[in-house]
């Protein structure tokens, strides 16, 4: 059973901020939203973890509603080197096994 | 910031042979996790190795799989027969364990021929 679902792909232009949704309707009590970043050939980073509400960092926002069915990765004014492949993940501090969707594959275009 | 380092980056063996790959976890780290990606598809989990034990392990991680640490340092994934479907892109992370990120390091591209 899937437990994070993403659209597949999505484009924007150098400029625009992009929002990324994230369903994920069975989501435990004790989960954490994580999301990473990854660029071809290279290893997942991360961007941005919480728990509910809003958090936001250097290079991103997460919002979360109040029944944490979904997430929202927010990238303000994004770049040509935004384009990459965004996973978001749930899990909590007892699990060992952090899965990967399929990610959704942002494209950037001038 | 602080680096999971892979080596090698590249390797390749004939079906049949036995591959080590090798991570330098983040010193402080406690958690350390295997991961693959075969082209163009998604990163999948292998295992997860926490206190000198397999903590959680995937369908993939078979009897030819075993992971190790043999120093206070290196955290070796050992295939013992490769196959053609071993063919990925080999990921290793660490975290300290406290729900924090997980770092990985820049992989090691497998070719099985």
């Amino acid at each position: 059973l899937a437990k994070t679902t993403q659209p597949i792909s999505m484009d924007s232009y150098e400029g625009q901020e992009v929002n990324i949704t994230c369903s994920h309707n069975n989501i435990a009590t004790n989960d954490y939203i994580t999301w990473y970043q990854q660029f071809p050939s290279q290893g997942p980073r991360f961007i941005i973890q919480g728990y509910k509400t809003k958090v936001t960092n250097e290079v991103a926002s997460l919002f979360i509603p109040a029944d944490r069915k979904s997430s929202t990765l927010s990238l303000p004014r994004v770049s040509l080197s935004d384009t990459a492949v965004y996973y978001c993940l749930v899990g909590d501090d007892n699990t060992d096994k952090l899965i990967f969707g399929t990610g959704t594959r942002l494209q950037v275009f001038p | 910031e602080p680096e999971v380092t892979q080596t090698p980056s590249h390797q390749v063996t004939q079906m049949g042979q036995e591959v080590i790959l090798r991570c330098v976890p983040i010193s402080n780290h406690l958690y350390f996790y295997w991961y693959r990606q075969i082209l163009g598809q998604k990163v999948e989990f292998l295992v997860s190795f926490y206190n000198n034990e397999i903590s959680e392990k995937s369908e993939i991680f078979d009897d030819q799989f075993s992971v190790e640490r043999p120093d206070g340092s290196n955290f070796t994934l050992k295939i013992r027969s490769t196959k053609l479907e071993d063919s990925a892109m080999y990921f290793c992370a660490s975290e300290t364990g406290n729900n924090e990120k997980l770092f990985f390091g820049s992989g090691t591209q497998l070719s099985v021929l």
